[in-house]
């Protein structure tokens, strides 16, 4: 299995813009996370989806953020508008269960919003 | 309010020494992970501790969960270039998400 892929890898752009992550989690993995890093905050969750139905969703800033997940192999974490603040690396992990099961993370995509 | 609290937040040693790093929560979990992470990657999964009181060995490092399953430890022997990471703890509480403690920065020195 290729593990889980997100992209871009690395995105700059400018404040006010619309900016779109992408996430393909494993084949058959039915659990879906989006984390959010920074130095200042560690790792933090930002949203859950279990068979594409989003079940925790309290870790989204604000409303500036939304996440899709249109089916079992695609998701989406969108922000709009783009603040400074929001730069982070931004990371998609996937399991098959919830709690103690291991989470796979991709690479992640490094936002730089200027 | 962090519930998974590390430490050291950093740490720097040389090639071959021993180190221990924490991971203390006043809350209990029924289970707590440590990952690692290298620059430029996402966290990989080093271990899942699920007992209290429990240690788990991989090659040179030692993972503890402690009895009360509030705190854990991992403890490296003779350190290596190749341990240089970021390792970060994740408490779970049942079925629900993880969650993470800030990490700690390990550079080994050659």
């Amino acid at each position: 299995d290729a593990g889980v892929i997100q992209s871009p890898r690395h995105e700059v752009t400018e404040m006010g813009q619309e900016v779109t992550l992408r996430c393909k989690p494993i084949s058959g993995h039915d659990y879906l996370f989006w984390y959010r890093q920074t130095m200042m905050r560690g790792l933090e969750l930002l949203i859950y989806f279990n068979n594409n139905v989003p079940i925790d969703d309290s870790g989204m800033p604000e409303d500036r953020f939304s996440a899709k997940m249109p089916n079992a192999s695609f998701s989406t974490l969108k922000i709009q508008p783009s603040e400074p603040r929001d730069s982070a690396v931004y990371f998609c992990a996937s399991s098959l269960l919830a709690g103690q099961d291991t989470q796979y993370f991709g690479p992640g995509t490094r936002l730089t919003v200027l | 309010t962090q519930l998974l609290e590390q430490s050291p937040q950093f740490l720097s040693i040389q090639e071959g020494e021993n180190l221990t790093v924490y991971c203390n929560s006043s809350s209990v979990f029924s289970s707590l992970q440590w990952y690692r992470q290298e620059p430029g990657e996402g966290p990989v999964l080093l271990v899942t501790v699920v007992t209290g009181g429990e240690v788990k060995k991989l090659k040179r490092l030692t993972f503890q969960f402690g009895d009360a399953r509030k705190d854990s430890s991992l403890h490296i022997t003779a350190a290596q270039p190749g341990d240089t990471g970021l390792y970060l703890c994740a408490g779970a509480r049942g079925a629900q998400k993880l969650v993470f403690g800030q990490g700690t920065r390990l550079t080994i020195n050659p």
